[in-house]
């Protein structure tokens, strides 16, 4: 069975830093791209980055883009989202997504439970 | 990219078909056979019912089925079940190499 397992959100004041985790198990983690999506309770999901199998290669969503970084370290099945500078905008329950059911690899096939995060004063 | 068009809400009857439509551009749903549906039920996470266009994942009952035509895709549900209450949502890759999501629906079963 596929687990996700978001941690590291929380209450954050503007302008600061928070880093969330996401471990990986039952699946061949080095062999996914891997997503963070972050969703406003009651609004529609919104990608927000992706990192390639070997991470060389990302992607940001314009919003986020110079203020977070994706990273991933397979030797511990863990995906990562360093969160800088954040903006109260940033708030929501963010969730990390992998392929792993579709042979193309273009959808988000299995979602983890979600972390929330809070920037507020 | 602007996120995708879709009806706030639907509903239909037990038994009853709905549709739902999500409506992109020349630059993702037009672009790509790369559209994929998520059922999502109040405070769980997206599960995903339909990839690529028109493919169910293992498990997913038959009676969700997905199509395309130019710019706009459609989810369909046949047979409607009272556990089918839920949001959805459509997603589509970009010209840009990246996902936009639809504002999702609210589909009521009556």
């Amino acid at each position: 069975e596929v687990q996700l397992v978001e941690s590291g959100g929380g209450l954050i004041q503007p302008g600061g830093s928070l880093r969330l985790s996401c471990a990986a198990s039952g699946l061949t983690f080095s062999s996914y791209w891997m997503h963070w999506v972050r969703q406003v309770p009651g609004k529609g999901p919104v990608w927000v980055s992706c990192i390639n199998i070997d991470g060389s290669v990302t992607r940001y969503a314009d919003s986020v883009r110079g203020r977070f970084t994706i990273s991933r370290d397979n030797a511990k099945n863990t995906l990562y989202l360093q969160m800088n500078s954040l903006r109260a905008e940033d708030t929501a329950i963010y969730y990390c997504a992998s392929p792993g059911i579709a042979v193309t690899g273009m959808s988000f096939d299995y979602w983890g439970q979600g972390t929330l995060v809070t920037v507020s004063s | 990219h602007s996120a995708l068009t879709q009806p706030a809400s639907v509903s239909g009857s037990p038994g009853q078909s709905i549709t739902i439509s999500c409506i992109g551009t020349s630059s993702d749903v037009g672009s790509f056979n790369y559209v994929s549906w998520y059922q999502q039920h109040p405070g769980k996470a997206p599960k995903l019912i339909i990839h690529d266009v028109n493919n169910r994942p293992s498990g997913v009952s038959n009676r969700f089925s997905g199509s395309k035509s130019d710019n706009t895709a459609s989810l369909t549900i046949s047979g409607l079940q009272a556990e089918d209450e839920a949001d959805y949502y459509c997603t589509a890759y970009t010209s840009s190499a990246s996902w936009v999501f639809g504002g999702g629906t609210k589909l009521t079963v009556l």
